[in-house]
């Protein structure tokens, strides 16, 4: 079945200590999203690309990057982590960004930090 | 941006239909309205998206009236796998992605 795919499910890494979480689909959309959502609270758009062109939510620090080689594969960095950046991280996509089209989301990944 | 305004929890039964309204005083001519499902640990699900009138799938039907302020999502029967938080998104055009609202806790009791 067509899919988005996250991995790692959960991921433990150290205050400060680099980490990158990766986003795989097999739908071939546009769009790919990376949301980070914080316990009881609604997902946060951090950024998301359409096709190659990179867009940044204004609000999302400089220490979340992310990085998409091809259609199918997207990655988010976290240069730096601090306690306040645990939480689930979600990956979605979408065939296009205008008019609300669906969102297709992953499992999620859980980040703890150390 | 068109901002959302949600209940922050209902309760229901098994069995009992649920009505969701969702404000959004601002919407734009171009906006579509979409609401989400989400279950503990998982990302968000599409439930049903709409622009005006009423839209009907198999989970859900969407109400929305002609000034297109405040729509209603309407799960029929609910049962106790559809106790999960509820999303109302209102779509903005252009560039930027669907910001996700505050979401209505749903719990169903037996």
């Amino acid at each position: 079945d067509a899919m988005v795919i996250q991995n790692p499910r959960y991921q433990v890494t150290q205050f400060g200590k680099p980490v990158t979480l990766s986003c795989s689909q097999t739908l071939n959309h546009n769009v790919m999203y990376w949301y980070q959502q914080k316990s009881s609270q609604a997902p946060k758009l951090l950024f998301h690309y359409y096709d190659k062109d990179f867009n940044n939510e204004a609000d999302t620090p400089d220490n979340f990057q992310s990085r998409r080689p091809n259609t199918s594969f997207c990655f988010l960095d976290i240069r730096s982590p601090g306690l306040g950046d645990a939480a689930m991280y979600l990956c979605a996509t979408s065939i296009d960004r205008d008019r609300g089209y669906e969102q297709y989301f992953g499992p999620g990944t859980r980040l703890t930090v150390t | 941006l068109a901002k959302t305004t949600q209940p922050i929890s209902m309760d229901s039964y098994e069995g009992q239909e649920v009505n969701i309204t969702c404000s959004h005083n601002n919407i734009a001519t171009n906006d579509y309205i979409t609401w989400y499902q989400q279950f503990p640990s998982q990302g968000p699900r599409f439930i049903i998206q709409g622009y005006k009138t009423k839209v009907t799938n198999e989970v859900a039907s969407l109400f929305i009236p002609a000034d297109r302020k405040s729509s209603t999502l309407s799960l029929p029967r609910v049962s106790l796998s559809d106790t999960a938080v509820y999303y109302c998104l209102v779509g903005d055009t252009g560039r930027r992605a669907l910001t996700f609202g505050s979401g209505t806790r749903l719990q169903v009791q037996p």
